[in-house]
């Protein structure tokens, strides 16, 4: 069984510029979420793809958007890069359909914004 | 969901258990109480969750008091490995995780 991959592993930016992330759900998972990690801070929700669609969303502005496939996978993209953006973003997936959901996370994307 | 307490830090020494508590006073009945631990600058790893019932898993034992106000995650043999951060999460279905500041575990050789 495969568990839950994220591209690239490192990144770096300069303010103003857009990126996208890459996140693969672990197998026989449905639902996507995404997190935000600041340095010495626990992970911040982002929000959370289900069935290709938003399905809850954390207190973050509109250039953070998302997308999920028809395969469950996942994109981040932010635009408008500022410098605290810089952050470990963390994937997870879990099953929606069966509890107890417990997330499953991936190994990060560092994103490093100058 | 329900917000956790925990003591920012806890020492363990190496081989011996480390009992991480946590304080969920205002749980309700259908939330369940998650814990994952991070290792510096890796992914949350899921580690175990309950309900009502006490649970144990491979890597950890999970104690819930009767009232459900608080539980207890032990590490029955600590290793020097298991020096992570530890959160504890109250959380109702498949909503999103509330990361609070955890505990930092270290164990000592």
């Amino acid at each position: 069984e495969t568990g839950v991959t994220q591209s690239p592993t490192h990144l770096i930016k300069t303010r103003g510029q857009q990126v996208t992330l890459r996140c693969s759900s672990q197998s026989g998972h449905n639902t996507v979420s995404w997190y935000q990690q600041a340095l010495g801070q626990g992970p911040q929700f982002i929000f959370q793809y289900y069935r290709e669609e938003e399905n809850g969303r954390g207190n973050f502005p509109p250039r953070f958007s998302g997308l999920q496939f028809p395969n469950y996978s996942s994109e981040l993209n932010v635009n408008a890069l500022e410098l605290d953006d810089s952050a470990l973003y963390l994937c997870a997936s879990s099953p929606r359909d069966r509890p107890p959901y417990e997330q499953y996370f991936g190994p990060g994307t560092r994103l490093t914004v100058t | 969901d329900a917000k956790t307490t925990q003591p920012p830090s806890m020492d363990c020494a190496e081989g011996r258990a480390a009992n991480l508590p946590c304080n969920h006073s205002t749980i309700s009945g259908n939330e369940y109480v998650y814990w994952y631990r991070q290792i510096h600058s890796q992914g949350p790893q899921y580690i175990i969750h309950g309900l009502k019932n006490n649970e144990t898993n491979e890597m950890a034992s999970l104690i819930i008091t009767e009232d459900r106000k608080s539980s207890t995650l032990i590490l029955p043999h600590a290793t020097l490995r298991d020096t992570a951060v530890y959160y504890c999460i109250a959380r109702t279905g498949a909503n999103n995780l509330f990361f609070g500041t955890g505990t930092r575990l270290t164990v000592i050789p």
